[in-house]
């Protein structure tokens, strides 16, 4: 199975807060991340969050890491058509950027 | 800043065909990495390049797949023969160095018929 799991489909209404889950498996994750992925392109890097924080906010987003729990979310404020996309959560495992693990990712629809 | 660029975006081919794939990285960028993206999955990482060596390609089906990155700079991921499993897109991505922040190309998506 896989090692990062996220679940599929999210709808919300414009306006509205998005809340998408991650849960991981290996303890020695070192950094965690999350990516944006829209139709036809390549990944985006939102954020990252280090194992030994456990919340973190740029702009409309926040990402929060429960390590007990090995569980990571990201909050998107004010969620926009825009933000209409693939989520993925990813860890590395090691402190040289290396062993990346992706997540299936989420997809999110932002109704009108 | 010029990104991550890849070619072709598009390849179809029959099952035992080759293909070749490829990736200029963003100047001065000396990691390289080349993932397999299967249709509804997550990115999985195929193989890693620090400058013109590479770090890890423990995911590489080596029997069929070979890449190399030529002077540290561009690189080609090639199938050799390819296989209907093998329909996905191929994205390449590129760090400063081994730095967490990748930055990735828009993927060539590949047709295995």
């Amino acid at each position: 199975g896989e090692d990062v799991e996220q679940s599929l489909f999210l709808s919300v209404r414009e306006g509205d807060s998005s809340v998408i889950n991650c849960t991981y498996t290996d303890s020695s994750s070192t950094y965690l991340y999350w990516y944006k992925q829209e139709p036809g392109a390549g990944l985006q890097l939102l954020t990252y969050i280090f194992s030994n924080m456990d919340m973190k906010q740029d702009q409309r987003l926040t990402v929060l890491l429960n390590k007990k729990d090995k569980h990571l979310s990201l909050r998107i404020a004010d969620t926009q058509t825009g933000d209409s996309a693939i989520y993925f959560c990813a860890e590395t495992r090691d402190n040289y950027g290396q062993n990346f693990v992706f997540g299936p990712g989420t997809r999110l629809s932002v109704l009108p | 800043e010029a990104g991550v660029a890849q070619s072709p975006r598009y390849k179809i081919i029959e099952k035992r065909q080759s293909v070749a794939f490829w990736c200029n990285p963003i100047s001065g960028h000396a990691t390289l990495y080349w993932y397999q993206q299967i249709l509804g999955q997550g990115p999985k990482l195929l193989i890693q390049f620090q400058n013109n060596g590479v770090v890890d390609d423990s995911q590489l089906p080596k029997d069929r797949f070979s890449a190399e990155r030529l002077k540290g700079v561009d690189s080609t991921l090639k199938i050799q023969p390819a296989k209907l499993e093998d329909s996905a897109v191929y994205l390449c991505a590129s760090s400063l160095e081994r730095q967490y922040e990748q930055y990735f190309g828009p993927g060539t998506r590949l047709t295995v018929t």
